[in-house]
């Protein structure tokens, strides 16, 4: 079975620097998709940003990009320019590309990212 | 964009009642429902997956007879909590995936669920 694991349990940023989020994943399967999904206050999951495993390019969603390290199997996210609303809990999530697998996410324990003023 | 309307945003029992959750798609057909369940300050812990017409499928440790889903139509699924116990108290999040889409995943807002 495939697992997801977020070693930080909390992160904290300054407003306007830089944070990176860990998330390292366990499969035996090469075709996948990976997603950042983020769970603030009021606690709706948004997605924030996905990779195809099957892509090298890693993918960019303005302030928010990942650095995807398919033979590390790390997935790891980065906010620039962090803002106040970037504040939240940040899930981690895998799912198998697999034809006929299973289409459940499975996610991470989560980092509680704080963004001080 | 896909919503997913989730009702009632919490609710509060008596133990030994039961509890209707209902997860609908306003503006796409969710061939697939999947239920969550969340504790304080941890992760979405998946209960079952859900296809239109079809039994669901519960994961290990789930009781099916405890958590009844229903997704009787495309744009409608349930979750009933059977005879509920304080024990049962959590976030339930549902989250709607479209046809054709590996990415599309829509989650509704989540329910509150107290018993006491």
């Amino acid at each position: 079975a495939q697992t997801v694991t977020q070693s930080q349990p909390e992160m904290s940023v300054q407003e306007a620097e830089t944070v990176t989020l860990s998330c390292t994943y366990d499969t035996s399967e090469s075709d996948y998709y990976l997603f950042w999904y983020k769970q603030p206050p009021s606690r709706q999951m948004i997605l924030v940003i996905r990779q195809e495993a099957y892509k090298q390019q890693n993918a960019t969603e303005n302030r928010f990009s990942v650095n995807f390290q398919k033979a590390a199997k790390s997935f790891s996210l980065k906010i620039s320019d962090s803002q106040l609303g970037d504040a939240a809990m940040y899930f981690c999530a895998y799912r198998s590309a697999r034809q006929g697998g299973s289409e459940k996410l499975v996610f991470g324990k989560g980092t509680k990212l704080t963004v001080n003023p | 964009g896909a919503v997913v309307s989730q009702h009632p945003s919490w609710v509060i029992c008596k133990s030994g009642t039961s509890v209707k959750i209902e997860c609908r798609s306003l503006d796409f057909q969710a061939t697939t429902m999947f239920w969550y369940r969340q504790f304080p300050k941890q992760s979405l812990m998946l209960m079952a997956t859900s296809n239109e017409g079809s039994k669901a499928t519960y994961e290990q440790g789930v009781e099916k007879d405890k958590f009844l889903i229903n997704h009787a139509s495309l744009t409608l699924s349930t979750l009933t909590v059977t005879s509920a116990h304080p024990e049962d108290s959590s976030f339930y999040i549902c989250s709607a995936k479209r046809a054709g889409q590996n990415y599309g995943y829509t989650f509704g807002s989540g329910t509150r669920l107290t018993v006491v």
